[in-house]
């Protein structure tokens, strides 16, 4: 079937190192997003990437790095730079010709 | 600026209507999205309104007026299970997307 994977789907760390979330897709989607939410809040962006090889800050890209190698894979990393680094992180995809985005399961990291 | 505002939290009751305003104010505006999120997972897709009017699928039904910057999705027949949060997000023509906080309903017996 196709869809978006994210793994793992709950993920610890100790202050201080760096982590990287994994977003898979197999819907041959052009586009790739990451998002943060918080309790209670929406969904802010992080990055975006329209294209392979191409993406581009969203609203708070700082403390965070990704890269678009394939078309099926955007990984996130959460550097020691982000100062609070604990919520839940969603990937999501969209065709080119289609303004929807698909949503992955989601990754809750906690830092401890 | 970007802005979306959608009230924080309702209650209703089991077998009743609600509605759940959002108004926006952004730039670039191409269409509105609702989307139903239960706790701890990710948010599914209910409607999308690109055009004025009201579209029906079902029990839900979404409203959009660009003109006035507004929207509302409305529940019928509420169920206990429609408990959960109802995202409003707007897309523009660079296929960004921003999110309200989220109305968070609650459905009481």
């Amino acid at each position: 079937d196709g869809g978006i994977t994210q793994s793992p789907k709950y993920l610890f760390r100790k202050e201080g190192q760096n982590v990287t979330l994994s977003c898979e897709q197999n819907l041959n989607h052009d586009a790739m997003y990451w998002y943060r939410q918080d309790p209670g809040q929406g969904l802010r962006l992080i990055y975006y990437s329209q294209i392979v090889n191409d993406f581009q800050k969203g609203d708070i890209a700082e403390g965070y790095s990704v890269s678009r190698e394939k078309k099926e894979s955007f990984p996130l990393t959460v550097t020691s730079a982000q100062k609070n680094p604990t919520a839940f992180y969603l990937c999501a995809s969209r065709r080119g010709t289609s303004d929807e985005q698909f949503f992955g399961p989601g990754t809750r990291l906690t830092v401890l | 600026g970007q802005n979306i505002d959608q009230p924080t939290e309702m209650t209703a009751t089991e077998g009743a209507i609600v509605q759940i305003n959002c108004t926006y104010q952004t730039s670039g505006f191409n269409g509105l999205f609702w989307y139903q999120q239960h706790a701890g997972e990710a948010p599914t897709f209910l409607s999308y309104n690109v055009l004025d009017g009201l579209e029906e699928k079902g029990r839900f039904s979404s409203f959009l007026s660009r003109s006035k910057g507004y929207s509302y999705l409305l529940l019928k027949e509420l169920q206990m299970k429609d408990s959960a949060s109802y995202l409003c997000a707007t897309t523009s023509g660079t296929y960004k997307y921003i999110f309200g906080t989220g109305t968070r309903l609650k459905v009481l017996a």
